[in-house]
């Protein structure tokens, strides 16, 4: 069991928006702004899409964005592609006993 | 432009120790204020971190798993280790390296190897 809880799945068709949620505790999520996003495609290693609740690394889409709001955080995609058909993980500090924690994942299907 | 490559058996016996290596190439292992992390994704799960490294020597371990892992670094060779002691079959995963650029605290995996797929079992 994870320790941060995403949606298993989560689905949009080309041009719409869709938001992923991510909800932790007051230990983790709720305590730290330092939520990270990671987009997986089949096969292929995790890809940094968002760190530290809402900042876009360099070559990002600005179509992603991340937000908090007490213990849940949320990726949101705007303007749905095809290509953003992949699995989407937050992961989370939480602490310096436990430090990292990752969701379960949230398959995103573009319909 | 940083790459990532991990390496080392890919069948490992219960009980026994796994160890991977990951060579960093395009930068120096010690320049910048990064850690260095193990990542594994069991098949057709979520991803799990297992723990970092700092040049310096220190090192951070997920608590499930602190008991077996140790995380060391290279900066010679510029390569970090894991090695993963008393495997069993819940220990098969692709094992990911990346470079973190959390400051110590959250894991910001900006570059990261392909993945290595270690498999426990007789």
């Amino acid at each position: 069991q994870s320790a941060l809880t995403q949606p298993a799945s989560v689905s949009g068709s080309p041009g719409q928006s869709i938001t992923i949620s991510c909800t932790g505790t007051s230990s983790d999520v709720g305590s730290y702004n330092l939520v990270s996003w990671y987009q997986q495609h089949p096969g292929k290693a995790p890809k940094l899409m968002i760190y530290e609740g809402s900042k876009r690394p360099s070559g990002v889409s600005n179509r992603f964005s991340g937000s908090k709001s007490g213990n849940t955080a949320s990726l949101t995609i705007s303007g749905l592609q095809a290509e953003d058909e992949a699995d989407y993980y937050c992961c989370s500090y939480a602490g310096s006993s436990t430090y990292v924690v990752f969701g379960g994942g949230t398959k995103l299907t573009v319909l | 432009q940083v790459q990532l490559q991990e390496s080392g058996p890919g069948l490992v016996k219960p009980s026994q120790t796994l160890s991977l290596t990951c060579t960093v190439s395009g930068g120096s292992i010690s320049s910048g204020s990064y850690y260095w992390s193990w990542i594994r994704q069991p098949a057709g799960k979520g991803l799990e971190w297992i723990g970092r490294i700092y040049t310096s020597g220190s090192t951070n371990y997920n608590p499930s798993l602190k008991s077996r892992v140790t995380i060391s670094v290279d900066t010679s060779k510029n390569q970090f280790s894991l090695k993963l002691s008393s495997v069993t079959a819940a220990d098969t995963a692709v094992y990911y390296c990346a470079r973190d650029r959390g400051r110590g605290a959250t894991f910001r995996g900006d570059y990261w190897g392909q993945g290595t797929l270690v498999t426990v079992s007789s």
